[in-house]
């Protein structure tokens, strides 16, 4: 089975840096994304990390340890656009022995000005 | 737009009914996935297609559900006698999988349910 436990809502400052963390049991492992979703709109991906390590992409970075089964998404010079709901995402296999996508409950940021 | 879209974007209908949604992918992307999200959740796995071919079938999805790509292309997915609880967002994603493994899934805007 497979579980992503992620904080249910986080709030920050413009201009602040603010740490999205994910915990996941899976009984395999194929990597950890992360998906960005405004309200209304739909997830867009934002970043994928398959070994240790920081993965860095302009104002968003992304860490992983696979022995700690733990991850974060780190966002930098927050922006009033970057209010959003985040949503972490592993690969776990499925019942027909294909690895499937399974999302945390996803985490509201609100930044406030 | 190359992106990938859904049709209907909205659906009202009694409870009883059948339903059916389209999706047509990224012309180039191999895998095609049906996720179901209600508010403050995540999206849930519903089935994935590598081509024409179903590889994977949630537990979620009861035998009311049935999803096909013919061809490979787009895809369908229909819900037959159609209860309150199916009510939701209904979403589409395609990708292509790169030999490294890395999997970058792109979605479309959904389809929303309502059953009443």
């Amino acid at each position: 089975g497979q579980s992503l436990e992620q904080p249910s809502e986080v709030t920050a400052v413009e201009g602040a840096i603010v740490q999205i963390n994910c915990t996941y049991q899976t009984s395999g492992f194929y990597g950890l994304s992360w998906y960005q979703q405004h309200d209304g709109g739909a997830p867009t991906f934002l970043s994928y990390n398959a070994l240790d390590g920081l993965e860095e992409t302009g104002r968003f970075s992304s860490f992983l340890s696979r022995s700690d089964s733990y991850g974060y998404l780190l966002l930098q010079e927050l922006q009033m656009k970057d209010s959003a709901s985040y949503f972490c995402a592993v690969r776990d296999r499925g019942e027909g022995g294909s690895y499937i996508p399974t999302f945390g409950r996803g985490t509201s940021l609100i930044v406030h000005p | 737009d190359t992106g990938v879209s859904q049709d209907p974007r909205h659906k009202i209908t009694k409870r009883g009914q059948n339903v059916t949604f389209r999706c047509d992918p990224i012309s180039e992307h191999n895998r095609l996935y049906w996720y179901r999200q209600t508010l403050g959740q995540g999206p849930e796995f519903l089935t994935y297609f590598q081509n024409e071919a179903q590889l994977e079938k949630s537990r979620l999805l009861s035998d009311r559900f049935s999803a096909e790509r013919p061809k490979g292309s787009f895809s369908t997915l229909e819900i037959q006698r159609t209860e309150q609880g199916d009510s939701a967002m209904y979403l589409c994603a395609s990708s292509f999988r790169a030999g490294t493994g890395q999997e970058t899934q792109y979605f479309g805007p959904g389809t929303r349910l309502l059953v009443l």
